[in-house]
């Protein structure tokens, strides 16, 4: 089973709509959890931090289900400039500060 | 501030050749990991320094890679010899500390032929 796993897409959706993305995980001791955004043929960039209480950052909403070991991401009101892959990531913990990364879910805003 | 930068930016060789790819980190990160996204599947981890010395080097494939930092500046990741299934992206990225936002550059992308 991998260590992550990601329905990797696409989502193609219009401008305005709203999008979910999940994730599920499968070590139960992972201790932090992000989602990082990739264009095409970019570097990962940090998108944001996930945490049990559920955060927001504008259009962004991330919640975390550490029972279900589950993480979640959803945009509202999309934009063009939203398409690209949004990859879910942990920290596996027990001392090691390497990411773990899923293939990715690609998004595309159509207008 | 300057980002993370990689050198080269592309690179293709041939099967049993020698390729070393080059990371400078932010100035003043002590942290620096190397990654590889291979074709079809997700990004993974090679290994993580801390200044010059071997943090983490869980996921370097096999003896033919080998990363060093002399300085614990930048870093470079020399691959000999490269393999067919070597071929990928190596993202390197950088941080100030080891459980702070890692900070990828733009990549190389590696061909072997």
């Amino acid at each position: 089973r991998k260590e992550v796993e990601q329905d990797p897409g696409p989502f193609n959706v219009p401008e305005g709509a709203t999008v979910a993305f999940n994730c599920t995980y499968s070590n139960s001791a992972s201790q932090s959890f992000f989602w990082y955004r990739q264009d095409c043929r970019k570097e990962p960039k940090l998108l944001m931090s996930v945490y049990s209480s559920g955060n927001e950052d504008g259009r962004f909403t991330a919640q975390l289900n550490r029972a279900s070991q589950y993480i979640s991401l959803l945009i509202r009101d999309s934009k063009l400039s939203d398409s690209a892959t949004y990859l879910c990531v942990l920290y596996s913990g027990a001392g090691s500060y390497q990411l773990t990364f899923g293939k990715g879910t690609k998004l595309s805003v159509i207008p | 501030e300057a980002g993370v930068t990689q050198f080269p930016s592309h690179s293709v060789i041939e099967k049993g050749q020698t390729v070393t790819l080059r990371c400078d980190p932010i100035s003043g990160h002590d942290n620096l990991y190397w990654y590889r996204r291979v074709m079809g599947k997700e990004i993974k981890f090679l290994l993580h320094f801390v200044k010059e010395s071997k943090q983490d080097e869980s996921g370097m494939p096999n003896n033919r890679f080998l990363a060093e930092r002399t300085g614990g500046t930048y870093s470079t990741l020399k691959v000999q010899p490269a393999e067919l299934e070597d071929s990928g992206v190596y993202f390197c990225a950088s941080s100030p500390d080891s459980y702070y936002e890692q900070y990828f550059g733009p990549g190389t992308r590696l061909t072997v032929t």
